[in-house]
Order: structure tokens, then sequence, then C-alpha cells
């Protein structure tokens, strides 16, 4: 059971703009670095954000992630019928002292 | 070219056991941290466990539902990364990742995946 809890899905029409969001605690997002992955099922994830807001390069400037506290989100803008997947956050859990993936966001494009 | 490579995956009967490999070609293995991490079918992405780099002091962490029943291991010589599964139960089903990270950078490549499916 994960301790990450996200909206089970999210979608828009192409170029409209998609929050998805990720709420945590002190042990985990409050104190760690996020990161953010996309997996389309049948292949491998894809690291999206790392550091929070950090993208590896490749990933296009579309896709932003921000912390405030507790709680970090990732923003989608410009939508494309290809960003269709689930995207996952995660981070540290200093409590469990184990890495903790949140419960995963189906993006649908309308 | 960066890749990682699983096998080891199949059919298995609960309470047997099963080992994953991992391997790592194109960048410099011990350099980097690895884990395993797991999807259940129609469930989300579970990370299930943590080795550290070969610098320094091995370190290792297992998630809460695999501790004391699986372990994590690897080996610099053959750029290898495993996962030995012991008293697996139904469900330990699952495709397994192997993926690794550097620093903050987390989790940056992974592998195809492996399927384990443990029947009763």
């Amino acid at each position: 059971q994960s301790v990450l809890t996200q909206p089970p899905s999210a979608s828009g029409t192409p170029g409209q703009r998609v929050n998805i969001s990720c709420p945590g605690s002190s042990s985990n997002i409050g104190n760690n670095a996020v990161s953010w992955y996309q997996h389309v099922p049948g292949k491998a994830p894809r690291l999206l954000i790392y550091s929070n807001n950090r993208r590896p390069s490749g990933v296009p400037d579309r896709f932003s992630g921000s912390r405030s506290g507790t709680s970090a989100s990732l923003a989608i803008s410009g939508l494309q019928s290809e960003d269709e997947a689930d995207y996952y956050c995660t981070a540290w859990d200093g409590s469990l002292s184990a890495y903790v993936f949140g419960t995963g966001t189906k993006v649908t494009v309308l | 070219q960066e890749q990682l490579v699983e096998s080891g995956g199949g059919l298995v009967v609960a309470g047997g056991s099963l080992r994953l490999s991992c391997v790592a070609s194109g960048f410099t293995f011990g350099d980097y941290y690895m884990s395993w991490i797991r999807q259940a079918p129609g469930k989300g992405l579970e990370w299930i466990s943590y080795i550290s780099s070969e610098a320094g002091a091995t370190s290792k962490f297992y998630a809460a539902s695999v501790q004391g029943r699986f372990t994590i291991s690897r080996d610099r010589a053959k750029n290898s990364l495993y996962l030995d599964m012991n008293n697996v139960r139904v469900d330990d089903t699952a495709i397994y990742y192997c993926a690794r990270g550097r620093w903050e950078v987390l989790f940056d490549l992974w592998g195809q995946g492996t399927l384990v499916t443990v029947s009763s």
C-alpha cells in the first residue's frame, strides 16, 4: 500500500495543460527529492523529472515538476497524443528506509 | 548504447525459489546504485530493493513486502545485478525491472523487465 496517493486519472485535449499531484509527508517528499516517471504499458518506464524539477536530456520542456512542502506535482503542457501513459512520483522515505512510488495516474488525451 | 537486460523470470510454485539477473552494458556498472522494481498485474510500480554502488561500503535496503525472503547482490566483474527470491508467494507475481541511479538522478535507465509468475 503506497504512502503517496496520486489521483487515479487525468485527461485533457491536445494542447491543454494537465497537472498531477503527489501528496506525501515529512518522511518522504518533505525532506527528500522527488522523481517522476512515464510508463507506457509493455515498455520500460522513462524518467521525466529528478530532484523535484530537473529534466534529463531528451525530455521535452513541456514536462515540469515542482515541490512545495510535503507535496509534489507534475505538469504537462501542450498535451500530445503520445503523452497517454501512466505517471508515477517517487521519493525516498526515511521512516521506512525505502523508496516509495505513488499509486500512479493514468493520463488520457481526449 | 547503455542497456540493462533482465532474465531469469518464469513460472514457479509458491514456496519455491528463483534468481533474476540483470546485465548492464554501455556504461560503468560499478559507478551506479541499482534497484529492483516490480509491477503486479493491474497494479502500479513497487520498489522492492536497492544496492549501493561499488564505491565504499555496500548498503542494501528492502521493501517490507520482501524483507527476509529476497536478497539483492551484484557482481562487478560480470556487470550483473541479481535478485534471489526465496519462499515466493502468489502475490510476488509481477514484471520485475532493474534500474540504475547515480547521485541525485534516480532510476534513469530501466530494463525491459522479466515476468515472474507464482502459481499456487
